[in-house]
């Protein structure tokens, strides 16, 4: 089945210390994104990339990086520099040029 | 300064009723706008869309509409059922890049 997989389900990060959210998607989809959930708020964009090699921030950038040296992986990395990174965060792939977005099953990520 | 806005938080219907849901906006640029559901702890899926050459688009229970001169969409949801409880965001496009502005979501609880 084509999809889009995230991990870890759950994460726990200690002060200071740099994290990796996993996203691979088998759909051959050109252009993956980033996005980050607060209770009570909509998604948030932190990255994209429409091609491998290239990406783009979103409104969210700061404490974040990623890389895309390969079609079916875009693994976020939350930095030590994000002072607020508890949030569920969310991968997802569209078909290049189109706006309907597929979505993994998110991350979950807290602060100890 | 949000530019899609879906100003109730939550929504309670009896089953067997119907279920509207708004969604409001503000720039006259947005040209696709698109409903997700999403379940706790889950990725969002893609509902239903609607193109702005359109007013109405059906399928199923599910039928968007659009009225692009009070810049106002609704999801309807005929009848409702207990698994359509959930949150339900409204996104936009204004095709430019093909990112999407999304709204805080509606949380839709269904009684029975």
């Amino acid at each position: 089945d084509g999809g889009i997989t995230q991990s870890p389900k759950y994460l726990f990060r200690k002060e200071g210390q740099n994290v990796t959210l996993s996203c691979e998607q088998n759909l051959n989809h050109d252009a993956m994104y980033w996005y980050r959930q607060d209770p009570g708020q909509g998604l948030r964009l932190i990255y994209y990339s429409q091609i491998v090699n290239d990406f783009q921030k979103g409104d969210i950038a700061e404490g974040y990086s990623v890389s895309r040296e390969k079609k079916e992986s875009f693994p976020l990395t939350v930095t030590s520099a994000q002072k607020n990174p508890t949030a569920f965060y969310l991968c997802a792939s569209s078909m290049a040029g189109h706006e309907k977005l597929f979505f993994g099953s998110g991350t979950q990520l807290s602060v100890l | 300064d949000q530019q899609v806005k879906q100003n109730s938080p939550s929504l309670s219907v009896q089953e067997g009723r119907i279920s509207i849901l708004n969604c409001d906006y503000t720039n006259s640029m947005f040209d696709y706008f698109l409903w997700y559901k999403k379940y706790p702890a889950e990725g969002p899926t893609f509902l239903i869309s609607i193109s702005s050459i359109k007013d109405k688009n059906e399928d199923g229970r599910f039928t968007v509409f659009l009225n692009k001169s009070a810049k106002h969409l609704s999801l309807h949801i005929v009848p409702s059922q207990p698994g359509d409880s959930a949150v339900y965001f409204c996104a936009a496009s204004d095709g430019s890049n093909y990112q999407l502005i999304w709204g805080a979501g509606t949380k839709l609880i269904i009684k029975p």
